[in-house]
């Protein structure tokens, strides 16, 4: 499959740290990428996404930053909270009109301590 | 307004047999994507509804296939049942095609014996 999700990477921190998130993408012509955050028992939720024509777009504590340079994707949380804890997912979309998929990141689970 | 909507919740089937999800979209979301989550594989995309025409497919076999009706609401079967579909079956809506903004329901658990 194209996502794997065998061990899933974690990121613990303190209650009131800034997080970041990251997530590499393999397929220099996706223009459209998202993150997702997935609580246990629930599906994902949109947090925010951006175009490949944009470097950084902001949300309300969240920041997505794209390095198309690199191909690579970051979520930054800023003053976490318990209730972020969660596993958070990346997604590209890839292919032409017709043929078009997203492909989601492995994911990372994020762990916010009190 | 109501959040993407799944039944069942959970299902168990046996090998052979063939199971369909149903998913109600957001009211107003003409887009409807189905997804498999499984420990092993993670999320992947099986196929996208818009106005009841499929306008992208994933790589998965034919046993897998979908509709989708003029109020939006989809369904989702999978035919011939393998221990290896037992998997999270998520659908997602969104406004329109592309996959952009979609909001996914809760999933139906799907365990084949």
């Amino acid at each position: 499959g194209e996502s794997v999700g065998l061990h899933l990477p974690t990121l613990s921190v303190q209650e009131g740290d800034n997080s970041i998130i990251n997530c590499a993408y393999s397929n220099s012509a996706s223009d459209y990428f998202i993150w997702y955050k997935q609580e246990s028992g629930k599906g994902p939720q949109f947090i925010i996404d951006i175009r490949s024509n944009m470097d950084k777009r902001q949300g309300q504590r969240v920041t997505v930053l794209l390095n198309k340079t690199v191909k690579h994707l970051s979520l930054q949380i800023a003053a976490t909270q318990p209730g972020d804890s969660a596993v958070y997912f990346c997604a590209e979309k890839r292919g032409n009109t017709g043929f078009q998929k997203l492909v989601f990141g492995t994911g990372t689970r994020l762990l916010v301590s009190p | 307004k109501a959040g993407v909507t799944q039944t069942p919740r959970y299902l168990i089937k046996t090998r052979g047999q063939q199971v369909t999800l149903s998913c109600s979209p957001i009211s107003g979301h003409r887009s409807v994507s189905w997804y498999q989550q499984t420990p092993g594989q993670g999320l992947q995309f099986l196929f996208e509804y818009f106005s009841e025409t499929q306008r992208n497919k994933g790589n998965f076999p034919g046993r897998f296939s979908g509709r989708q009706f003029s109020n939006s609401r989809s369904e989702m079967n999978v035919s011939t049942l393998e221990l290896g579909d037992s998997a999270l079956y998520l659908c997602a809506s969104s406004l329109g095609t592309g996959f952009y903004e979609q909001y996914f329901g809760p999933g139906t658990r799907l365990t084949v014996t």
